[in-house]
C-alpha cells in the first residue's frame, strides 16, 4: 500500500491563528481525503481533495474555514483557519490507490488550540 | 442518512474468539470495510466485503449479509495486541465512506 506522511505530526496553536497541514504520498493515487477525529470519537470526513480544482466539502464544513489544495496526484494541504479550541482534534489524510477501493490513512496531525 | 451501528465496548480474554457486529442501512450499499485503530495511531485497513459471505485473513475474518445490512468481524486466538478500536465503514453509491462509531475492544490476560 501507499506510504503516506503528514506534517506536522502535532502542534499547539493560539486561538485566531491558522495552521496548514501537509499530506504527501509516495505513489500516484486516485483520491485524497481529509478527516477529523475528535477525542474518543470516530472519523468525520471534511472533504475530498480534487486535483487542480476546488475540494468537495461535506455538510458542516466550508472552504473559508478549511481551505484545501491538491496541486498534483501525490500532495495535498489542509488549512485550519481562524482556529478556536473546538478545532482541537486529530486531522487525518487518507488516499485510495488506483484500482483499489479501500482507503489508507496517514499518521495524523494532533492539533491543540489554546 | 446512513446510520451505522456498532457496540461501543467489548471485553474478551486472551486466546478467545470475539465477534464485533456492524449494522447499516442497505439502500445504495457499495462495499463494507473494517479498520483497526490503536490508541494514538491512525486506522489500518483490515478487510473489504462487497459480496455476501465470509472473507478470511489469518486470525481475522469478516462476514457480510447485504440483504440484512449486517456484517461482523471475527477475531480468533485473541492476543493482547488486539486491544484497539475497530471501525466499520460503508461505501454508498455516489458517496464517500461513512464510518461507524467504532467498538473499543479490551483483551484481558
Amino acid at each position: 500500500s501507499a506510504v503516506i506522511s503528514q506534517k506536522p505530526s502535532r502542534d499547539i496553536c493560539q486561538r485566531g491563528t491558522s495552521l496548514t497541514i501537509q499530506c504527501q504520498v509516495d505513489s500516484q493515487v486516485t483520491m485524497m481525503f481529509w478527516y477529523r477525529q475528535q477525542p474518543g470519537q470516530s472519523l468525520t470526513l471534511i472533504a475530498t481533495a480534487n486535483q487542480g480544482s476546488e475540494a468537495t466539502y461535506e455538510s458542516g464544513f466550508v472552504i473559508d474555514k478549511f481551505p484545501i489544495s491538491r496541486p498534483n496526484l501525490t500532495f495535498s494541504t489542509l488549512t485550519v483557519s481562524n482556529m478556536s479550541p473546538e478545532d482541537s482534534s486529530i486531522y487525518l489524510c487518507s488516499v485510495t490507490e488506483i484500482s483499489r477501493y479501500e482507503q489508507y490513512f496517514g499518521p495524523g496531525t494532533r492539533l491543540t488550540v489554546t | 442518512g446512513q446510520n451505522i451501528d456498532q457496540p461501543t465496548e467489548m471485553t474478551a480474554t486472551e486466546g478467545a474468539i470475539v465477534q464485533i457486529n456492524c449494522t447499516y442501512q442497505t439502500s445504495g450499499f457499495n462495499g463494507l470495510f473494517w479498520y483497526q485503530q490503536h490508541a494514538g495511531e491512525a486506522p489500518t485497513f483490515l478487510s473489504y466485503n462487497v459480496l455476501d459471505g465470509l472473507e478470511e485473513k489469518g486470525r481475522f475474518s469478516s462476514f457480510l449479509s447485504r440483504s440484512k445490512g449486517y456484517s461482523y468481524l471475527l477475531l480468533k486466538e485473541l492476543q493482547m495486541k488486539d486491544s484497539a478500536s475497530y471501525l466499520c465503514a460503508v461505501k454508498y453509491y455516489g458517496q464517500n465512506f461513512v464510518f461507524g462509531p467504532g467498538t473499543r475492544l479490551s483483551v484481558l490476560p
